[in-house]
């Protein structure tokens, strides 16, 4: 059962640009919603979360958005550095003891 | 503080052999998670402990793996009779209780291929 999606397995963004990138779910349960940045050989790295009743949350040169109404997030990363470049992961957080992630989308941020 | 250790970080066995895995979590975090991540797919939910005590398995558990954390310390994930469909990268995370945002550390996996 896939209660969370991300649907671009892949985006490339220009240096200095806005980076957006898009989750769905289907579990309205979820408690917190987290991004998490990976790259190979390593494992996830937290980024940024936001709890489920909250709507927007800023880190920095990142922010999420949560519509609940839609069940999408997005994550906003603002300018985009080619250290950015990477498989960004959504998840939705059940019962604060079990992560559904989605299928990862890999960022490429061009110089 | 080193964070979380899995070792080893690769393993490649012939099909029907067992493995064994091993979690250092952060030395104070009292909760361990086991993640199952494929080719082209995010991490699943395997299984996770409280302590010593495992209070949820998934489905994807199935009877030839095992988890174990004896003294609430340090797992350990046996597979036995291993099968081409288990090579997949093994993520063990550690957390103080149920977190809600950053709390959640990640170790670096142990990636299987069984040939």
């Amino acid at each position: 059962d896939q209660q969370v999606k991300q649907n671009s397995p892949s985006l490339s963004v220009q240096e200095g640009r806005i980076s957006i990138l898009n989750c769905d779910y289907t579990n309205s349960m979820f408690d917190y919603f987290l991004w998490y940045k990976k790259y190979p050989a390593e494992g996830p790295t937290f980024l940024i979360s936001i709890s489920s009743i909250k709507d927007k949350n800023e880190d920095g040169r990142f922010t999420v958005f949560l519509n609940k109404s839609a069940k999408h997030l997005s994550l906003h990363i603002v300018p985009s550095q080619p250290g950015d470049s990477a498989v960004y992961f959504c998840a939705g957080l059940y019962n604060f003891n079990k992560f559904y992630f989605g299928s990862g989308t890999k960022l490429n941020v061009k110089p | 503080d080193t964070g979380v250790s899995q070792d080893p970080r690769h393993k490649i066995t012939k099909r029907g052999q067992n493995v064994t895995f091993r979690c250092d979590p952060i030395s104070e975090h009292n909760r361990l998670y086991w993640y199952r991540q494929t080719l082209g797919q995010g991490p699943e939910f395997l299984t996770y402990f409280q302590n010593e005590a495992q209070l949820e398995k998934s489905r994807l558990l199935s009877d030839r793996f095992s988890a174990e954390r004896p003294k609430g310390s340090f797992s350990t994930l046996e597979i036995q009779r291993t099968e081409q469909g288990d090579s997949a990268m093994y993520l063990c995370a550690s957390s103080l209780g149920g977190q809600s945002g950053n709390g959640y550390t990640f170790g670096s996996g142990t990636r299987l291929t069984v040939v």
